[in-house]
């Protein structure tokens, strides 16, 4: 199974300042690689797939980067409504067998 | 503009079958252009594919799951639905349903707002 592993699992940070999150394959996934924001009692949303290619009406302060088993989601500056638990997930196999990373919560600091 | 709603109990005796079913409105299935998907949340922990179903019937299960689930699709009345059989406490789990946003692109762009299913007896 491809393991999709998150880190770190929290982030603490200050409106405005910069949020780096990681994301690291078990084996290569190319760029197939897509960044979702869960916040509480809600479903995910599309951020970033193709590692690095905002969805459809997602702010430029979100940008993500990487390729093979090393990936980065930034958020440039925090806004208020940012805070929130972010997921990556795999999509290179196929027959697909899909997974996500563990998740890292990004509170305020 | 695309909507999933899921729906169906929310309680699941031990060793019984949990059934949802997925109600898409703002597109057809049978357009032939997506998949559609079940995913799963247990309280307060991560993301789980459960598989996807394509118009036509064709499925592709999370090989972790395959011997317990089912995926069918009814496109007469615009739904897709899940069985996951033999549950235990372990299946509780808020269950989404989800769409990729073009045939084949493994990722989701549209969600349901989500079913808990609690696994209780």
């Amino acid at each position: 199974e491809l393991v999709m592993t998150q880190s770190p699992a929290t982030l603490s940070v200050s409106p405005g300042e910069r949020a780096t999150l990681s994301c690291r394959a078990s084996q290569s996934v190319s760029s197939n690689l897509a960044w979702y924001q869960q916040k509480p009692g809600q479903a995910p949303r599309l951020l970033i797939y193709g590692a690095s290619t905002r969805a459809t009406g997602i702010p430029a302060r979100f940008s993500g980067s990487g390729s093979g088993t090393e990936f980065t989601l930034t958020i440039s500056s925090l806004q208020s409504e940012d805070f929130a638990v972010y997921y990556c997930q795999q999509y290179n196999n196929w027959p697909p067998a899909l997974t996500f990373g563990g998740g890292t919560k990004v509170e305020i600091k | 503009q695309v909507q999933l709603q899921e729906s169906g109990p929310g309680l699941v005796k031990p060793s019984q079958t949990l059934s949802l079913t997925c109600t898409v409105s703002g597109g057809s299935i049978s357009s032939g252009d997506h998949y559609w998907s079940w995913i799963r949340q247990p309280p307060g922990k991560g993301l789980e594919w459960i598989g996807y179903i394509y118009y036509s019937g064709t499925t592709y299960y999370n090989p972790s799951l395959r011997s317990r689930v089912t995926i069918s699709v009814d496109t007469s009345t615009n739904q897709f639905s899940l069985k996951l059989s033999s549950v235990t406490a372990a299946d509780t789990a808020v269950y989404y349903c989800a769409r990729d946003p073009d045939y084949g692109k493994n990722y989701f762009d549209y969600w349901g707002q989500g079913t808990l299913v609690t696994v209780s007896s």
